[in-house]
């Protein structure tokens, strides 16, 4: 297993268009989750899926932004209507569930630049 | 909702010599689990250490120790014997089974030689 990957690796938008990530976490890992950093700040959380149920979402996922976790493996992230605002990197990790002990494992993230 | 608080911004120490980062943190579960997390510039994050609240044995990995004090909800992160290496941004996590992995604001540690 190659660890968590995220595609793009970057992203260029114009303001207004949608835009989808995609992450492929560690195959055994039932929880995935989605956060945005932005420049010298920590992660902030998003949401989580724990296979392909959403478990939950951040006050921060306005009504623009939509995860999807079809069949438990691989999840998207969707952002409609994007603002300059939105520029940020957005980290996907993975992690076993029950084993709570077990850290979580990153991407390399999807830096969007929205112009 | 689980909080983690990060109050040092930026840190600086000289090659070879210890740092302590700080954490605080809030959750009202009753077993939860504790992560400091590294990231190089421009790199991919990576765990440094872990700590289940349930242990009273603090964590060690190498150079690098942590301060667990359960009932002042601590966290805190000491680096001996520091490396150019080290230098990075240094985050603060915290979960439980029943809520999401959340983040402090992050710690810039800058080693100097």
């Amino acid at each position: 297993d190659t660890g968590v990957s995220q595609d793009p690796r970057h992203k260029i938008t114009k303001r207004g268009q949608n835009v989808t990530f995609r992450c492929d976490p560690i195959s055994e890992h039932n929880r995935l989750y989605w956060y945005r950093q932005t420049l010298g700040q920590g992660p902030e959380f998003l949401t989580y899926f724990q296979n392909e149920a959403q478990l939950e979402k951040s006050r921060l996922l306005s009504n623009r932004f939509s995860a999807e976790r079809p069949k438990g493996s691989f999840s998207t992230l969707e952002i409609q209507r994007t603002e300059q605002g939105d520029s940020a990197m957005y980290l996907c990790a993975s992690s076993p569930f029950p084993e709570t002990n077990t850290e979580a494992f990153f991407g390399q993230g999807t830096r969007l630049t929205v112009v | 909702a689980q909080t983690v608080t990060q109050s040092q911004p930026e840190m600086s120490v000289q090659e070879a010599e210890t740092v302590t980062l700080s954490c605080t943190y809030d959750t009202s579960e009753s077993n939860y689990y504790l992560f400091w997390y590294k990231q190089p510039p421009s790199r991919q994050m990576i765990l440094v250490i872990r700590q289940e609240a349930y242990k009273q044995q603090n964590a060690t990995e190498n150079r690098f120790s942590v301060n667990f004090q359960k009932a002042a909800k601590s966290f805190s992160l000491k680096i001996s014997d520091s490396q150019l290496g080290d230098t990075a941004m240094y985050f603060c996590a915290s979960h439980s089974g029943n809520t999401p992995l959340v983040f402090g604001k992050g710690t810039r540690l800058s080693v100097i030689a």
